[in-house]
């Protein structure tokens, strides 16, 4: 098993231009979910989904978009970066969200820098 | 909507000095999530703890929920340079424990020095 895999690590953009991340889990984990972590903020969530074909908002997904078309990808797109953006975006999964005994697994995180 | 807040922010401590970090919701917890995160890297879970007054140890992190105190408490004995990092709970964001929509609190850095 390798786990929550995201790509790429590292990624510097300017500002208006568009990317996807990446991330794949090979746990077949139904919840999967992205956080950003800010210096002094903690993590925050942006999207989140409970399985194929289900998305929904966390709490900061201005100026980000998901998707879940298989149960393994939830890439996260950035339509137009802004500096504001800049961060480092950790993915999450784990296999339900209906059990207590599920806790979140994470991927080693993208940083992400927007000039 | 629920926040957690960790106290300290930041902590440097001897080796072999024991220390706590603690985690207050501003809910009721039903559970709560303990995380540690090196430099550079994902999060890594520590142990999740349901009941109140349930306590959970793991090598020499020992971690309690006291549901009556909307908190819970992390204790390192006999800290080590390994134990260096990033500590973060989490709780689900309507105070189940449910994974749902997990919310974090702001982090703990611990440095200890050798």
């Amino acid at each position: 098993n390798a786990g929550v895999t995201q790509t790429p690590k590292f990624q510097v953009l300017k500002t208006g231009q568009s990317m996807t991340l990446q991330c794949a889990q090979d746990m077949n984990h139904e919840y999967m979910s992205w956080y950003r972590q800010d210096p002094g903020m903690g993590l925050r969530l942006i999207h989140y989904s409970v399985g194929a074909g289900i998305t929904d908002q966390g709490e900061v997904p201005n100026g980000y978009n998901v998707s879940r078309s298989t149960t393994e990808d939830f890439p996260l797109r950035l339509l137009s970066a802004a500096p504001s953006q800049t961060s480092v975006y950790f993915c999450a999964s784990s296999y339900s969200t209906r059990s207590r005994n599920s806790p979140l697994h994470f991927g080693n995180g993208t940083r992400l820098t927007v000039t | 909507s629920q926040e957690l807040e960790q106290s300290p922010q930041s902590l440097i401590v001897q080796e072999g000095k024991n220390l706590t970090i603690n985690c207050t919701s501003s809910k009721t917890l039903y559970g709560l999530y303990w995380y540690k995160q090196k430099y550079g890297e994902g999060l890594i879970f520590l142990m999740m703890l349901q009941k109140g007054g349930e306590e959970k140890s793991h090598e020499k992190i020992t971690a309690k929920l006291d549901e009556k105190k909307q908190q819970s408490s992390l204790h390192i004995t006999a800290s080590q340079p390994s134990h260096a990092g990033i500590y973060l709970c989490g709780a689900g964001a309507y105070g189940s424990s449910n994974t749902g929509k997990l919310i974090f609190g702001q982090g703990t850095t611990l440095q200890v020095k050798p």
